[in-house]
């Protein structure tokens, strides 16, 4: 059964260093979501992308968050510099093309600021 | 907007007992319903999800949900749990079918054996 992949499962870093997580979604899923989840919350939508395009990132913080997804494939989400606020899950999810409410979630990135 | 509110952060019930989870919504029109279940250290898995039509929805793993639009709720059951299910519960709401998904703060489950 096709999976998202995420990499590293586990990061560890010092405040003020960069960081960058992977996202491979399902082969075919057109829209990549990177999603949030601090300890005790639900995820929340950071950045939606349909093929290689930006459709929601309303809830980024773009003074030290990017994300991109150049070949409309895999995808990165980077925190430059990162702060101890950041330590959290970051969660990507794919879903099929017009399908949006079938999302299937990565097993995602534990974050831990230091 | 939408809204989502779970109000039971935790829930015990001991194996083979019937389980119900709280969900309840803020939305001016009829929502698009998800529950999502969150093992720990996984991400997530759809159970379920409600558009239109029956209000009685199933899932997968056995669990069900009901959709009460005089109560603004959308609760999940199951008629007898087991230790598998010991995990995260999340309920969400999108305004449509490729809308953003708000979800709640979830409600951990704990199975007593």
């Amino acid at each position: 059964e096709a999976e998202v992949a995420q990499s590293p499962r586990y990061k560890i870093t010092e405040k003020s260093q960069a960081v960058a997580f992977w996202c491979d979604p399902i082969s075919g899923h057109a829209t990549l979501y990177w999603y949030r989840q601090i300890l005790g919350q639900g995820p929340e939508l950071l950045v939606q992308f349909q093929d290689e395009s930006v459709v929601d990132d309303s809830q980024l913080p773009k003074d030290r968050f990017s994300a991109e997804r150049l070949k409309g494939v895999d995808s990165t989400l980077k925190i430059q510099p990162a702060e101890l606020g950041d330590s959290a899950m970051y969660l990507c999810a794919s879903s099929p093309p017009s399908k949006g409410y079938e999302q299937y979630f990565g097993p995602g990135t534990r974050l831990t600021v230091t | 907007a939408q809204s989502v509110t779970q109000p039971d952060i935790h829930i015990t019930v001991s194996e083979g007992a019937s389980l119900e989870l709280r969900c309840n919504y803020s939305y001016g029109a009829t929502p698009y319903l998800f529950w999502y279940v969150q093992s720990p250290g996984q991400g997530l898995q759809l159970l379920l999800k409600y558009f239109s039509g029956d209000t009685l929805v199933q899932g997968i793993k056995g669990f069900e949900a009901e959709f009460k639009r005089s109560q603004s709720s959308f609760n999940l059951r199951k008629p007898s749990v087991h230790w598998s299910d010991a995990a995260e519960y999340f309920c969400a709401v999108a305004a449509g079918r490729d809308d953003k998904i708000i979800f709640g703060k979830g409600t951990r489950l704990h199975i007593l054996p």
